[in-house]
């Protein structure tokens, strides 16, 4: 069973603060990874994709990558409070898996 | 707003019924996606189409039929619904299959 693992959370962040987000996955065929944000009763958003070993880096977001340690990370940086939210990390080759997301509260 | 439009928004049906979900996208992508979520779970793949040809069907009952008209458009047929079926449908696209997909506002489906 491919499996896509994340903690549920809460996360909470006073704001202004770096949010990390972790997730581990099971299928080492895996080649592209996502990071997606859902606010509650909204569909899933793209915030980050990232395919090779490293770090890749978009305005407040940084994704890391090591496929050795089957483990993909988002960090957030300056956290706001409108990044509250449910982040959901997929990887995959042919087709996605989802974690079960995490949620994460940034309070004033 | 997004660029994948999903249609109705909310739907609410009996067990008897058949209606249709429909999807469509103009940026050329060629990867088209189905997902079925329930509250507080993450999106569960249902179909891919891949240049408008079925790739994957992750073994989704007969009662859900997928449909790619061409490749802007993507529909879900549904007949003789449980109420268990009740969820968010997710339509998704992405350039190629294994790249960035982008998702629709989804479909709200209560089934009575």
């Amino acid at each position: 069973q491919k499996e896509v693992e994340q903690n549920s959370g809460p996360l909470s962040v006073p704001e202004g603060a770096i949010a990390s987000l972790n997730c581990t996955y099971s299928d080492r065929g895996s080649q592209s990874f996502f990071w997606y944000r859902q606010y509650s009763g909204k569909s899933p958003e793209l915030i980050m994709f990232i395919y090779s070993n490293g770090d890749k880096e978009d305005g407040r977001f940084t994704a890391q990558l090591n496929k050795a340690s089957q483990y993909v990370s988002l960090l957030i940086r300056d956290s706001q409070p409108s990044d509250s939210a449910t982040y959901l990390c997929a990887a995959g080759r042919y087709k996605l898996i989802f974690g079960t997301g995490t949620r994460l509260q940034v309070f004033p | 707003d997004t660029e994948v439009t999903q249609t109705p928004k909310h739907l609410v049906m009996g067990m008897t019924n058949k209606k249709s979900l429909k999807c469509e996208q103009h940026m050329g992508h060629r990867a088209m996606y189905w997902y079925k979520q329930k509250a507080k779970k993450p999106p569960e793949l249902m179909f891919v189409y891949s240049y408008e040809k079925l790739s994957i069907n992750e073994s989704v009952p007969s009662r859900f039929s997928p449909e790619c008209p061409n490749s802007s458009l993507l529909n879900l047929h549904l007949h003789a619904l449980q109420p268990e079926d009740s969820a968010l449908y997710l339509c998704a696209s992405s350039q190629e299959n294994n790249q960035p997909q982008h998702f629709g506002d989804g479909t709200r489906l209560s089934i009575l």
